[in-house]
């Protein structure tokens, strides 16, 4: 079955402190792999994606992610975090055949002054 | 260069009665998907529109059902609605041969279904 899990429903970290969301997948053909950012009441952000390549991919706002297909894994990290990065997180696969995203649940930041 | 537009943003309804959502592309993109936001869920895919078709579905009853017009613009449909279709509704845009690379998404229509 094709799946995203995010294990952290929720994370607080101190502002400056670095950070990592974790995502693992579960998808039958080769994955294209997303990271969303949403705030309260808002639409997604797209982050970052990853199709081939280099598996240390850069993204918006400071963020990088990982792939690892032998952990079926797209960690996000940031090493410095900021207030304004409170929000839900969001990890998805597709392909880019039928033009579905599959998305986790999502894990909510919190950040401490 | 406008993105995805969607509308109304907030919307409430009663059990039974019947909705219809709306979403304009972004500029150049002429493939439209619809996604079914719960509270505290991620976004569930419902169904996407090419060249006034649906072209894939997700696991969604009938009472869901959608339109694609000429200009690209879609509508989503919920009929007879439930409790249980309260959610955020989102748009996303793409263009043809992009696929999921190429999503725009839009800021959603909350139904609150009382």
């Amino acid at each position: 079955a094709q799946s995203v899990t995010q294990p952290d429903i929720h994370i607080t970290v101190s502002e400056g402190a670095s950070l990592e969301l974790r995502c693992n997948y579960s998808y039958g053909a080769t994955p294209y792999l997303f990271w969303y950012v949403q705030s309260p009441g808002q639409g997604l952000q797209l982050l970052l994606k990853y199709f081939s390549g280099d598996t240390l991919v850069q993204g918006i706002k400071g963020f990088e992610a990982e792939f690892k297909r032998s952990q079926s894994s797209f960690n996000l990290r940031k090493p410095s975090v900021h207030w304004s990065d409170a929000a839900e997180y969001f990890c998805a696969v597709g392909n880019n055949q039928g033009g579905k995203l599959i998305f986790g649940q999502g894990t909510e930041l919190s950040v401490k002054p | 260069d406008a993105g995805v537009t969607q509308s109304p943003t907030h919307l409430i309804k009663t059990r039974g009665q019947q909705v219809t959502l709306r979403c304009s592309p972004k500029s150049g993109h002429d493939t439209v998907s619809w996604y079914q936001q719960a509270l505290g869920q991620g976004p569930q895919f419902i169904f996407q529109y090419y060249e006034e078709e649906e072209r894939q579905r997700g696991n969604f009853p009938d009472r869901f059902s959608g339109h694609q017009f000429p200009n690209y613009s879609s509508e989503l449909n919920v009929n007879a609605l439930l409790l249980g279709d309260s959610a955020l509704y989102l748009c996303a845009s793409s263009q043809t041969g992009q696929g999921v690379t190429g999503y725009t998404f839009g800021s959603g229509t909350r139904l609150t279904v009382v």
